[in-house]
Parts: C-alpha cells; sequence; structure tokens
C-alpha cells in the first residue's frame, strides 16, 4: 500500500463546476500538506502548502486537511478549461528532514 | 523570472550509455531535489542536497547512479550504464527551506532504448 493515495481520474467537468480532488495517507506524522499543479510536459508547481488540520483558502482553491481521517482535498470553485491539469497532492512529517511523499496525481479536464 | 533550469530536455540514448543531466538552481535557494516521474510509480524522490551536502540518495539505485553539486549553481544526474527501465521524466527542484516547497524545473525525458 502506497503512503499517499490518489484517484488518478480522469475527471472531467463543465466549465464552472466546484471540482473536488481527494488524497489519502497512511502515516500519522505527516505534519505538512501539499497540493501541485502539472501541466502536460511542464514540472509541477506548488499550488497549496497548509500545516496540521483545518482549511486554507486562495482564490478559487481551497485546501482541506482532516488528520483524523487522514484525507485532504483539494477543491476548486468556478472551474476554468486553464485549471485542465494534473493534481499532485504531498504530505511531509516534520521534525528536521522528512520525504516528501507524493500521490500519483489525478488528471482533471474542464470543458468548456 | 526566476526558474530551475534543466538541459536537455530530452534524451534519447542506447542501453549501456552514460547519461548527463544537469540543473540550475533558483538563485539563493538552498535545497536541490532529483525527482523520477513515471505514469506506474509516480514522483519518487532520488536524491537531496542541502548547501551542496547530500543529505538523501536513499531513493536512489546506487550500482548506476549518482548525483552531485559541483558549486551552487549546478547539480547533476549520472545514469551509467543506462537501462530501458530508466526511460522516464527526470525532475529537479529547489527550494530555500526544508519543507516541501519546491521549485520545479521543466524536466529532462529520458528514452533508453
Amino acid at each position: 500500500q502506497k503512503e499517499v493515495e490518489q484517484d488518478p481520474g480522469p475527471l472531467s467537468v463543465p466549465e464552472g463546476a466546484i471540482v473536488s480532488l481527494n488524497c489519502t495517507y497512511s502515516n500519522s506524522a505527516f505534519q505538512y500538506f501539499m497540493w501541485y499543479r502539472q501541466y502536460s510536459r511542464k514540472g509541477p508547481e506548488l499550488l497549496m502548502y497548509t500545516y496540521s488540520s483545518g482549511n486554507k483558502e486562495d482564490g478559487r482553491f481551497t485546501a482541506q486537511v482532516d488528520k483524523s481521517s487522514k484525507y485532504i482535498s483539494l477543491f476548486i470553485r468556478d472551474s476554468q478549461p486553464s485549471d485542465s491539469a494534473t493534481y499532485l497532492c504531498a504530505t511531509e512529517g516534520s521534525g528536521g528532514y522528512q520525504k516528501v511523499t507524493f500521490g500519483t496525481g489525478t488528471k482533471l479536464q474542464v470543458i468548456p | 523570472d526566476a526558474r530551475v533550469t534543466q538541459t536537455p530536455r530530452h534524451k534519447v540514448t542506447e542501453m549501456g550509455q552514460e547519461v548527463t543531466m544537469r540543473c540550475q538552481p533558483i538563485l539563493g535557494h538552498n535545497t536541490v531535489f532529483w525527482y523520477r516521474q513515471t505514469m506506474m510509480q509516480g514522483l519518487e524522490l532520488l536524491a537531496y542536497f542541502r548547501n551542496r551536502a547530500p543529505l538523501d540518495d536513499s531513493g536512489m539505485p546506487k550500482d548506476r547512479f549518482s548525483a552531485e553539486m559541483p558549486d551552487a549553481t549546478l547539480a547533476t544526474l549520472k545514469i551509467q550504464p543506462s537501462e530501458p527501465r530508466d526511460s522516464a521524466v527526470y525532475f529537479c527542484a529547489s527550494g530555500k527551506e526544508n519543507r516541501g516547497q519546491a521549485f520545479f524545473g521543466q524536466g529532462t525525458r529520458l528514452t533508453v532504448v
């Protein structure tokens, strides 16, 4: 079992829809949670970075962490065709150097 | 426009040949990561440097892979000899802190035939 599980999709939604992307993780030591966006044939770029449980909002994007259920989510409001990409969740433990563990990514397509 | 620069962008080589990939991290960043991405495994950490010192290369096959930082502006990943199973996209990333806030390069797409 991978430490971070993510549904690979693809997920297709109409423009303007609310998108929900999810990951589960197994290691309760993980304290930092990230979402990266990766366009085709490009490197991943950091979208959201959160510590511990709770919500974090940035424009149309909201990251949510529920440590009790080891569940992390990314919500995209008013989705746009430019949001079409692969979204990778990532986690990291606290205290000194901890390896960042990535999910395999969910491919999202927003249909105009 | 600060960015991580990787060369080459694409590389096709024959099995057994040596492959060297280069990375120029963002000026001022003190951490450098090498990742490998495949469809099956996703992103896997190969090596991690902090202040040019290798801190974690546990994900790297030691018999054929090596990673170095000759200076603060250059990181290299070498595969010798290369094998078809090494075909993947190799990403370099750099950052200022120890946490996962890394800036990725465009990647080197390696094909070993």
